[in-house]
């Protein structure tokens, strides 16, 4: 049991180029969500996903596309990175509403 | 944006004293929860809250859902130098499976 997977671990992007962020679990959870941290403004919602094939938005989307399509993967898209993209994501995935998330150790991200 | 408020921010301790922050919000939560993050890793579940008035234990560490469901605080007794890092609650609304976070504190302790 491997828990949650993220990789990269880090990753250094020019402003523009697009990447994605992986995540999986081997958990069997219905719910994923990715976070970012920046300094002081502890963790913020992104996007979310309560099964396969259903995904919503968080607190801060924009800029960010996500896709769920299966149970294992909750991948995260950045289309034309920026500056301001900077920051350490987290993937989390739980059983269901109500029951703490189980997080990945993060992927750090610096956007030049 | 952020609709939880925790405090405080930062705490210098000496080990061996007690602890307390807490979190507030304008929204009524479901659930209260509790987290812990060493540096370099991913948050970890301390203590979840259910119910209006709960309080909870697990070890040193007490908390509690607010009777009005707008807020919890978590107390550290004792504490330890292990205890250093950032503690985060959360709060999930009642549908849609939300859950958001506070801006943490972060907590240091002297030998």
């Amino acid at each position: 049991n491997a828990g949650v997977t993220q990789t990269p671990k880090f990753q250094v992007l020019k402003t523009g180029q697009s990447m994605t962020l992986q995540c999986a679990q081997d958990m069997n959870h219905e719910y994923m969500s990715w976070y970012r941290q920046d300094p002081g403004m502890g963790l913020r919602l992104i996007h979310y996903s309560v099964g396969a094939g259903i995904t919503d938005q968080g607190e801060v989307p924009n800029g960010y596309n996500v896709s769920r399509s299966t149970t294992e993967d909750f991948p995260l898209r950045l289309l034309s990175a920026a500056p301001s993209q900077t920051s350490v994501y987290f993937c989390a995935s739980r059983m269901g509403q109500g029951i703490g998330y189980t997080f990945g150790s993060g992927t750090r991200l610096t956007v030049v | 944006g952020q609709q939880l408020n925790q405090s405080p921010q930062s705490m210098f301790i000496q080990e061996g004293e007690d602890v307390s922050m807490n979190c507030t919000s304008s929204s009524i939560f479901n659930t209260w929860l509790w987290y812990k993050q060493d540096p370099g890793e991913g948050p970890v579940l301390l203590i979840a809250l259910y119910k209006a008035g709960e309080l909870t234990s697990n070890g040193r560490l007490t908390a509690q859902f607010g009777i009005t469901r707008k807020d919890s605080f978590l107390n550290i007794s004792a504490s330890i130098p292990s205890d250093v890092g950032i503690y985060f609650c959360a709060g999930e609304y009642n549908q849609g499976g939300k859950l958001i976070f506070g801006q943490g504190t972060e907590l240091s302790v002297k030998p």
